[in-house]
């Protein structure tokens, strides 16, 4: 069954960055994309961005354009996200799933991320 | 970017009625290769989103058929023949029209009465 498991919680402190993984089995991780989502508290959920786990080809959110990186490692199916500059907004769940490009399908069970200082 | 309007904010439903949600976009969802790119999602408390519906009205694995969508164009409705205790959580539609960068609505928020 596929599955995508994502690292655990995190605190920062403002202006500093986060890395977050995303660890996908049960399917061919390079047919597929993963699109990063984040979810602020009490709130609705915002597309982060896209990569290609075939080619690494990217697409980011126009808001966190600069902030944010996304990549995957192959050799052990692996997506990761890196926000930098990290302010008190940023403060949210992360979510990575598996995209085959037009819409996310099997997510990950969230990170939470507190930027506070 | 696309806006996505949902309609009601928050639903309570009675075991065992049906329920329904729209979802509005700002602009068209059908795309030139013939497909309709919304897609709905449900959130349960505590858990993080799952698909129910993909390209307007096919169910995703494993959902109910008592979930179905329709639609076309920029008007689109999710509905629940037979509201069940386990289908509470919030509701969101999303559309990948443009492939990049997608949006979501506000969600949908359903209890049971």
């Amino acid at each position: 069954q596929v599955q995508l498991v994502q690292s655990g919680a995190e605190v920062k402190k403002p202006g500093a960055s986060v890395k977050v993984s995303c660890k996908a089995s049960g399917y061919t991780f390079t047919s597929y994309g993963i699109s990063w989502v984040r979810q602020a508290p009490g709130q609705g959920l915002e597309w982060m961005g896209w990569i290609s786990a075939y080619n690494g080809n990217t697409n980011y959110a126009q808001k966190l354009q600069g902030r944010v990186t996304m990549t995957t490692d192959t050799s052990t199916s692996t997506a990761y996200m890196e926000l930098r500059s990290l302010r008190s907004d940023d403060t949210a769940v992360y979510y990575c799933a598996r995209d085959p490009h037009d819409h996310p399908d099997y997510w990950g069970q969230g990170t939470l991320v507190t930027v506070s200082s | 970017d696309i806006v996505m309007t949902q309609t009601p904010l928050s639903l309570s439903v009675t075991p065992g009625q049906p329920a329904s949600i729209s979802c509005k976009s700002s602009q068209s969802l059908l795309h030139s290769d013939g497909k309709t790119y919304l897609y709905w999602y449900l959130q349960k408390p505590g858990q993080s989103p799952q698909l129910l519906i993909y390209e307007v009205s096919s169910r995703f694995s494993g959902v109910p058929d008592r979930f179905s969508g329709s639609g076309s164009g920029t008007d689109f409705t999710l509905k629940i023949s037979r509201v069940e205790a386990e289908d509470v959580g919030v509701y969101y539609c999303m559309q990948g029209i443009h492939l990049l960068p997608y949006t979501f609505g506000q969600g949908t928020k359903l209890e049971i009465k």
